[in-house]
């Protein structure tokens, strides 16, 4: 599986767009980019994945460059309970394993 | 998606002895996997659990220390053997469900270890 990397850590003011990014410079054309998040004490949770075109769902919006090398995840208008660990994953179909790396730990400031 | 349901949600134990983690879900799953997530850090996988067969372990992990078993499609079980301090972790329990796509791949609420 190709690797990610984040940043570590990241702020933002409730209310406002957070912009997550995520680089994978090394994903081969047939690796979806997935985002998951983790809410203290909680199991991991789906947000969105995509192959290359940007998506949108009812939780978040999902920005890939047209050479697939990194990707946003963008949440429209935070809240203090998106306060949570994201991370992002690269890997081929729904049914592989989901290998974690760092994350970032979003902070949602009142 | 699943619902998993994991037991026990928190455990104290003493050092040198056994602990067996179950995962039990509401529909029959395609795969099964057990993570661990030590204290501030993120999630590490432990193994895949194959249904009638020896678990799949990743690097670092091994059967005699957490022994896997996966009698059929909806139950496992994950045993922390011989346990020290540094075990002390949350494990989790995921689960596949074909079919479901992306939204297939759910986490239990995970079992609270600390080992004293």
């Amino acid at each position: 599986d190709a690797k990610t990397t984040q940043p570590p850590s990241m702020d933002c003011a409730e209310g406002r767009a957070a912009n997550l990014p995520c680089n994978h410079s090394t994903i081969s054309g047939n690796e979806y980019v997935y985002w998951y998040r983790q809410i203290h004490s909680q199991g991991p949770q789906y947000i969105i994945h995509g192959l290359k075109n940007n998506e949108t769902n009812e939780m978040a919006s999902l920005i890939i460059t047209e050479d697939r090398k990194s990707s946003t995840l963008i949440l429209p208008h935070a809240t203090l309970r998106d306060t949570a660990v994201y991370y992002c994953i690269v890997r081929q179909t729904s049914y592989d394993k989901v290998i974690f790396g760092p994350g970032t730990s979003l902070s949602v400031i009142p | 998606s699943a619902v998993i349901s994991q037991k026990p949600s928190r455990d104290i134990c003493q050092r040198g002895t056994s602990l067996t983690i179950q995962c039990q879900v509401d529909s029959q799953v395609t795969m099964m996997f057990w993570y661990r997530q030590q204290p501030g850090q993120s999630l590490t996988l432990i193994a895949t659990a194959n249904q009638g067969s020896e678990a799949t372990y990743e690097s670092g992990f091994v059967i005699d220390k957490f022994p896997i078993s996966r009698p059929n499609l909806t139950f496992s079980t994950l045993t922390v053997s011989n346990m020290s301090p540094e075990d002390s972790s949350i494990y989790l329990c995921s689960v596949v469900m074909e079919g479901a796509g992306p939204y297939g791949y759910t986490f239990g609420s995970g079992t609270r270890l600390t080992v004293v």
